[in-house]
């Protein structure tokens, strides 16, 4: 079910390190996920998108992982930099286009 | 990428007052909507699926007479919080698909109200 309510964890990553962010959805009949990437106070940004056919996608310095297995996402983010400190959403596809959204997790980039 | 646009970007009103957000699609037509609402440090929590022309889907949970949706046309969407209280304050998000296959949801830059 839905993650509404709970409190963003934290990942905070060395600047340069690669980043790895988890995320686990819920429904088996989901098709089509997408990573968004939010900055505070303001609305969410896609960064990557995968389908159910698919167990991996690489972009410019992300790599999205799908193990459709446990229904288990991964955004890696390679070379972490200063201006990828955001909280990083996964959301999945339960129908026409209707999305949930999982609890979203808070990367802090240390300098 | 499609370009969705909301206002307005913050609003503080009095408790008891009405407030108007808007949710415009700037260069696609989108006929179906998504408003979301967001609490400091947690997720988005889909409110209701607005369809132009028709009326709107609300989640389990949302009062649809609190939160009034209009879709009256293929570029505009409006959410109305009625008579807004203190616990209505949040940060409020609009959504939508820009009719591709892909699916892509784009979304707005989000309207923080305050209610006094």
């Amino acid at each position: 079910g839905e993650s509404v309510g709970l409190h963003l964890p934290t990942l905070s990553v060395q600047e340069g390190d690669n980043s790895i962010i988890n995320c686990a959805y819920s429904n088996s009949a989901s098709d089509y996920f997408i990573w968004y990437k939010q900055e505070s106070g303001k609305g969410p940004q896609f960064i990557i998108d995968i389908r159910s056919n698919m167990d991996k996608r690489q972009g410019q310095r992300v790599t999205v992982l799908l193990n459709k297995t446990v229904k288990h996402l991964s955004l890696q983010i390679a070379a972490t930099q200063p201006g990828d400190s955001a909280v990083y959403f996964c959301a999945e596809n339960t129908g026409t286009y209707k999305y949930i959204f999982g609890t979203g997790t808070r990367l802090k980039v240390l300098a | 990428g499609a370009v969705v646009s909301q206002h307005p970007s913050r609003v503080i009103c009095k408790s008891g007052t009405s407030v108007k957000i808007e949710c415009r699609s700037l260069d696609f037509q989108a006929t179906t909507m998504f408003w979301y609402r967001q609490f400091p440090k947690k997720s988005l929590m889909l409110m209701a699926t607005s369809n132009e022309g028709s009326k709107a889907t609300y989640e389990q949970g949302v009062e649809k007479d609190k939160f009034l949706i209009n879709h009256a046309s293929l570029t505009l969407s409006t959410l109305t919080v009625t008579s807004a209280h203190p616990e209505d304050s949040s940060f409020y998000i609009c959504s939508a698909n820009s009719g591709t296959n892909t699916g892509e949801l784009f979304f707005g830059e989000g309207s923080r109200l305050t209610v006094l």
